[in-house]
Order: structure tokens, then C-alpha cells, then sequence
């Protein structure tokens, strides 16, 4: 089974600054099958990004994913205050598994 | 508009059986991989198993292997997820999610969710 690391654990940030969250994989990913989603209290997960860096429907462009193997990156340009929220990034290459999580808030 | 609605919060004993429900609509139920996906309180999200409903071709977690079986009826567009002897560990939340389709990298992501059902497990 393929662990994902998520870091940080939170991200403590300000409206308006740069978001830079790290997802690291045990083993390397086949053909960068590596999402990202966001999910906010109370409500179910929504992806934002798929195949590493592909945005996912209706995603804005703020929001972008990197990397490849067994590192990989979501940044957030600019946050905007709905930003504010727990991130997962999950690998589907084989045998499915998230991430822990990191959670981004408002500083 | 795809939707997946799942049925609603449970409170059972250990020991006690249950079945959970995702009904979908607005796309073709056979032709989607159906997942489900555990949430413990305050804690992350964990891939339990999905479902290709069109032959009812099951995989699951090795943590899951076992422990929850998943179904699906096509002439209702549901999926299930059931247990045979609740523990108080199954308290958690449960989302279904439908597994993306399109171009290859895509496969395997979760891009239409459930609202989640809450099962609480308590004496």
C-alpha cells in the first residue's frame, strides 16, 4: 500500500498570500494519479485537481498542482477567504489511499 | 445534473447489522464505478471500496477487506454499503462518490460526492 505524508499538518496564512502544500508518497505514483481535494467543515469533498496537475470542472486557476514520483505540490496563488479549508491529496494508481490532510487557516 | 443522495444518520448498537444507501441520478448508474470513502471524527478520509455496477465488480481496501460488503441494484440506481456486526469503532462518516471517467489520468479520482451519511455505533 502506497502511504501519502501530507505537510504541513496546518498552514496558518493570510487573504491574499500563497499557499504551498506538500504531499509525499512511499513509493512512486504510476502515471502521476495523484488528486487533490478540497473539503470544508460539514460538507463532502470536492476535487480540484487530477492527474497531478489537470484542474478538475469549474476549478478557478488559482488553485495548481505539480510534481511527479513520490513529490508532489498543490499551491494556492492567492487565497481567497473561501479558500480556508483541509486539503487531502489521494493516489489511485493502485490500491487507493489518501493523504492525511492539511488544513490552511486564516492567520 | 449528476446527483448522489445517500440515505440518513444512524444510531445502532454493536453487534447490530446495517445497510446504507446511495441513490444517484442524472448520469448512467452501470457505466461508473461507485466508491466509498470513511471519515472517523475529526480525522482524514480513508478509500474503503468501489463497485462497477453495470457487472457488480468489487474491490476493496485491504483494511476493508472483510469488514464491509458493497452492493448496488440497477433497477434503482442504488449502491450499499453494508456490515454483518457493527463495532463502536464504525462510528464515522460515510460518503459515496462516483469514480471520474474520461481521459486516463482522471480515472481513479472521485469527482461527484454524496453528502455522507453519519453512523454513530454506541451501547
Amino acid at each position: 500500500e502506497i502511504v501519502l505524508t501530507q505537510s504541513p499538518g496546518t498552514l496558518s496564512l493570510s487573504p491574499g498570500e500563497r499557499a504551498t502544500l506538500s504531499c509525499r508518497a512511499s513509493q512512486s505514483v504510476s502515471s502521476s494519479y495523484l488528486a487533490w481535494y478540497q473539503q470544508k467543515p460539514g460538507q463532502a469533498p470536492r476535487l480540484l485537481i487530477y492527474g497531478a496537475s489537470s484542474r478538475a470542472t469549474g476549478i478557478p486557476d488559482r488553485f495548481s498542482g505539480s510534481g511527479s514520483g513520490t513529490d508532489f505540490t498543490l499551491t494556492i496563488s492567492r487565497l481567497e477567504p473561501e479558500d480556508f479549508a483541509v486539503y487531502y491529496c489521494q493516489q489511485y494508481g493502485s490500491s487507493p489511499t489518501f493523504g492525511g490532510g492539511t488544513k490552511v487557516e486564516i492567520k | 445534473e449528476v446527483q448522489l443522495v445517500q440515505s440518513g444518520a444512524e444510531v445502532k448498537k454493536p453487534g447490530e447489522s446495517l445497510k446504507i444507501s446511495c441513490k444517484v441520478s442524472g448520469y448512467s448508474f452501470t457505466t461508473y464505478w461507485i466508491g466509498w470513502v470513511r471519515q472517523m471524527p475529526g480525522k482524514g478520509l480513508e478509500w474503503m471500496g468501489i463497485i462497477y455496477p453495470g457487472d457488480s465488480d468489487t474491490r476493496y481496501s485491504p483494511s476493508f477487506q472483510g469488514q464491509v460488503t458493497i452492493s448496488a441494484d440497477k433497477s434503482i440506481s442504488t449502491a450499499y454499503l453494508q456490515w454483518s456486526s457493527l463495532k463502536a469503532s464504525d462510528t464515522a462518516m460515510y460518503y459515496c462518490a462516483r469514480r471520474a471517467q474520461g481521459v486516463a489520468t482522471i480515472e481513479g479520482s472521485f469527482d461527484y460526492w454524496g453528502q455522507g451519511t453519519l453512523v454513530t455505533v454506541s451501547s
